[in-house]
């Protein structure tokens, strides 16, 4: 099936340091991968569509100057957190769509990326 | 904006129990999804449901898409150990014309499920 991985599974960083969080499709092309936030014990929140090619789309209340996301091919998109800071911490989980066209919904996750921010 | 409510929030039931978790919304859709979320990992599909009225099975989980098409149901029959984790609905309405954002998942806010050996 298809296969999301996402790198890396955990980091670190120190407030105001930005990180990139990378999300590939394995074996399928994406065309459209979707960045979410988890918090503890929180459904996830849905924060950007990427979209290969194009700018992404970005949920109302997302910073897009914080929250850089780059969908530069069919297989890899990045987030990168910029200026991070406590708050940002979080788990981050990327999921991409698989079928070019048609009306199904993306199936398929990455194992997330837990970032703490100290 | 879509809402999905899911209940109940927690379970603690013991090995060899049967399970039954739902998802209702304020409006509808036309694909639910259900999803396995270990601690620390991504979420794992389950089941995928793309018709009204269907029942789809896998394994010892089954899962219905209501025919109002606004709730499903997850039932998990004779729960063992592994089945401990985090359940998410999520539910998906395709409109025509949206492109990249036409595939938006709501989820629910999940149930724990805690089974006791």
């Amino acid at each position: 099936g298809a296969v999301v991985s996402q790198h890396p599974s955990r980091v670190i960083c120190k407030s105001g340091t930005s990180v990139k969080i990378e999300c590939r499709s394995l074996d399928f092309q994406a065309t459209t991968m979707f960045w979410y936030r988890q918090f503890p014990k929180q459904s996830l929140m849905l924060m950007a569509t990427s979209n290969e090619g194009s700018k992404a789309t970005y949920e109302q209340g997302v910073e897009k100057d914080k929250f850089l996301i780059n969908h530069a091919s069919l297989t890899l998109s990045t987030l990168t957190v910029t200026s991070a800071h406590p708050e940002d911490s979080s788990f981050y989980i990327c999921s991409a769509r698989d079928r070019p066209g048609g009306r199904t919904p993306p199936l398929h996750f990455g194992n997330g990326t837990r970032l703490t921010v100290t | 904006g879509q809402q999905l409510n899911q209940s109940p929030q927690s379970m603690f039931i013991q090995e060899g129990e049967d399970v039954s978790m739902n998802c209702t919304s304020s409006s509808i859709f036309n694909t639910w999804l259900w999803y396995k979320q270990d601690p620390g990992e991504g979420p794992v599909l389950l089941i995928a449901l793309y018709k009204a009225g269907e029942l789809t099975s896998n394994g010892r989980l089954t899962a219905q898409f209501g025919i109002t098409r606004k709730d499903s149901f997850l039932n998990i029959s004779a729960s063992i150990p592994s089945d401990v984790g985090i359940y998410f609905c999520a539910g998906h309405l395709s409109l025509v014309g949206r492109g990249g954002s036409n595939y938006k998942l709501t989820f629910g806010k999940g149930t724990l499920l805690t089974v006791n050996p």
